[in-house]
């Protein structure tokens, strides 16, 4: 399974644009790109996904570029209860099991 | 909400102790799968299920032990636990059918070894 980098924490403004950048080198050709949102005694709530390009939903948008090695979770006007741990996952949805490997995630703070 | 529902809330034990944590997925899902997640870290993956029968194992030890029934809710039991124990467990469920990879996880279960 590829591994993920990126960034422990961030802090942002509300009324902000929030990029939170991914690094995964290793990635292979059938793996795509998830991204989970989780808030303090909660689960993760699935975000967005993409293979490659750019995908946009009401929430976020997710910018891949060609090579496929770092993806870019863009959230727009940030709001104070965005406030969570977001994880970049990366896998082949196809494979048996159908686990998710969750790294340590970025913590984002949005401030007043 | 996602429709799963995790029971107990929380729960604490002794060191030794066995515990049984229930998982109740959303309606029309085949797939369950549990995480432990300890403070401060993402989610490890245990084992998932689809159609009763284990799909999947992380790399954790046999004393953690599940089962799905009929219906498809599920159960994961933990024997003589350790104080490392001491974790969130989140249960996911999905319908495993290619596509996206999204799974719905509950409010998970906080367990306590004490």
């Amino acid at each position: 399974l590829a591994k993920t980098t990126q960034p422990i924490s961030m802090d942002s403004y509300e009324g902000q644009e929030v990029n939170i950048t991914c690094s995964h080198n290793n990635i292979a050709t059938n793996d795509y790109i998830t991204w989970y949102q989780q808030f303090p005694s909660q689960g993760p709530r699935f975000i967005i996904q993409g293979y490659k390009t750019k995908v946009t939903n009401e929430v976020a948008s997710l910018f891949i570029p060609a090579d496929r090695k770092s993806s870019t979770l863009s959230l727009p006007r940030v709001s104070l209860s965005d406030t969570a741990v977001y994880y970049c996952l990366v896998g082949d949805t196809q494979a048996a099991g159908n686990k998710l490997t969750f790294g340590g995630g970025t913590r984002v703070l949005v401030k007043p | 909400e996602t429709g799963v529902t995790q029971s107990p809330t929380h729960l604490i034990k002794t060191r030794g102790q066995q515990v049984t944590l229930r998982c109740s997925s959303q309606s029309g899902h085949n797939t369950v799968s549990w995480y432990q997640q300890a403070l401060g870290q993402g989610p490890q993956f245990i084992f998932q299920y689809y159609r009763e029968e284990e799909n999947g194992r992380g790399n954790f030890p046999p004393r953690f032990s599940g089962l799905q029934f009929p219906n498809y809710s599920s159960e994961l039991n933990v024997n003589a636990l350790e104080l490392d124990d001491s974790a969130l467990y989140l249960c996911a469920s999905s319908q495993l059918a290619g596509g996206r990879n999204e799974q719905f996880f509950g409010p998970g279960t906080r367990l306590t070894v004490l």
